[in-house]
């Protein structure tokens, strides 16, 4: 079956304008994490969302990020304002379950690039 | 805070050995996930370690959990070119460490 899928692959803006990234999730998936990673770094989280809702979203650095998932399946990360350090990978991941305890299965990530 | 260390952070090790990869982490947690990432590409599961004392093999990998010593280690026996890659552990899921390159050399 289709994995978790994450558009665009790459993404190049300038300093200062608005980003949209997408994610979907595997199918019937009711939980959806997104992360970011710098190069040489693990995953940072950024805000998980069980269904509809953000569950916890304490990994927002502040407030030019802001995700949404309005039908609990497919999921934007929006950031305002890019800056030179917002550039990174965007990591989306899903799992079947409703608690931030279980096996997440990974896309394949967006590259995101603010000049 | 949970903190999550890996070491070592960078390991080259010669086709046929053994080494150990360790993670270390600083609250209680019962759950722990091992991940391998290959260059530019996403995270791929390895193991889902869930109580005190679980061990799990797949190949020339083995992780095992230590909950009361905040420990868990990654082994790998007699190490192939294909297991070069990094690999990250998590602890309760959204808490990773910074990833351990691994290098193995003919």
């Amino acid at each position: 079956g289709a994995g978790v899928s994450q558009t665009p692959s790459n993404k190049v803006t300038e300093k200062g304008k608005y980003v949209e990234l997408r994610c979907d999730p595997i199918s019937g998936h009711t939980a959806l994490y997104w992360y970011r990673q710098s190069l040489g770094q693990g995953p940072e989280f950024l805000i998980y969302f069980q269904g509809t809702g953000a569950a916890d979203d304490s990994g927002l650095p502040n407030d030019r990020f802001f995700a949404v998932r309005p039908e609990g399946s497919v999921s934007t990360l929006k950031i305002q304002r890019t800056e030179r350090g917002d550039s990174a990978v965007y990591l989306c991941a899903s799992s079947p379950y409703g608690s931030s305890y279980n096996e997440q299965f990974f896309g394949p990530g967006t590259r995101l690039t603010v000049l | 805070e949970l903190k999550v260390e890996q070491n070592p952070l960078f390991l080259s090790m010669q086709e046929g050995k053994n080494y150990t990869i360790y993670c270390n982490y600083s609250t209680t947690s019962d759950r722990l996930y091992w991940y391998r990432q290959d260059p530019g590409k996403s995270l791929e599961s390895l193991f889902v370690l869930l109580s005190n004392g679980a061990v799990k093999q797949e190949g020339r990998l083995m992780a095992s959990l230590d909950t009361k010593a905040r420990l868990s280690t990654l082994h790998i026996t007699a190490a192939v070119h294909d297991l070069s890659a990094t690999y990250f552990c998590a602890v309760g899921a959204l808490n990773f460490g910074k990833g351990t390159s691994l290098l193995v050399t003919p």
